[in-house]
């Protein structure tokens, strides 16, 4: 069983789309991190929320952690063929090292 | 550049071989883990040591056999692997376990892509 689902699995767009992803959980975790992970490479940070409705903008990227810290998504605006990666999610809980992953969202951007 | 480097980058063995993975990383981190990653599947922590000592082994495998030398070392050690064990092998590195409120950021070395024949 996942404790963190991520949804969808694969998109493939055109340059300049805009797209969401989300991460969702029945459980609540502490705090949410979004890694970006390119072909041959390992997962790379790009942002913690640790404040439900929490919302975190990188650029382009906007972050946002649920009310009840379940969930957060990922909205890409005019997405670029630089955004192509894998997007990891992954929660943390208080007083505890592990953290979880998902399984990611695998994402294409075509130019 | 994430400051974890890992060695070999790619590897194929055959079930009744031996080898190590090597890690290492150059930021002066206490906490380093190794992580599998499967298509479709989530990253499986596989171990994690803070300051030398294991803390977790999470229900891996004997033919696995990690090794922590140093703080700025770790290796993993394979024998008689099966083919299921082929992925991309992961070491990260963070300051320290962040057994607190928040996450630590953990960095992350590219990986040994690993195929068993």
């Amino acid at each position: 069983t996942q404790l963190l689902e991520q949804s969808p699995q694969f998109l493939s767009i055109q340059e300049g789309e805009n797209l969401t992803v989300y991460c969702n959980s029945s459980s609540v975790f502490s705090s949410l991190q979004w890694y970006r992970q390119e072909p041959g490479e390992g997962p790379v940070l790009l942002v913690t929320v640790v404040t439900g409705g929490e919302v975190k903008k990188l650029k382009r990227l906007t972050f946002q952690f649920g009310d009840a810290r379940k969930d957060s998504s990922l909205h890409i605006t005019a997405a670029q063929p630089g955004d192509t990666g894998l997007y990891l999610c992954a929660g943390g809980r208080a007083g505890g090292f592990k953290t979880i992953f998902g399984a990611g969202t695998r994402l294409f951007v075509k130019a | 550049e994430t400051g974890v480097t890992q060695t070999p980058r790619h590897l194929v063995m055959g079930m009744t071989n031996k080898k190590s993975l090597k890690c290492e990383q150059h930021l002066g981190h206490n906490a380093m883990y190794w992580y599998k990653q499967s298509a479709k599947k989530p990253l499986e922590l596989m171990f994690v040591y803070s300051l030398e000592e294991r803390v977790e082994n999470n229900s891996v495998p004997s033919r696995f056999s990690p090794e922590c030398p140093n703080s700025s070392h770790l290796f993993l050690h394979l024998h008689t692997l099966q083919p299921e064990d082929s992925a991309l092998y992961l070491c990260a590195s963070s300051q320290d376990l962040g057994a607190g409120a928040f996450q630590e950021t953990q960095y992350f070395g590219p990986g040994t892509r690993l195929l068993v024949l």
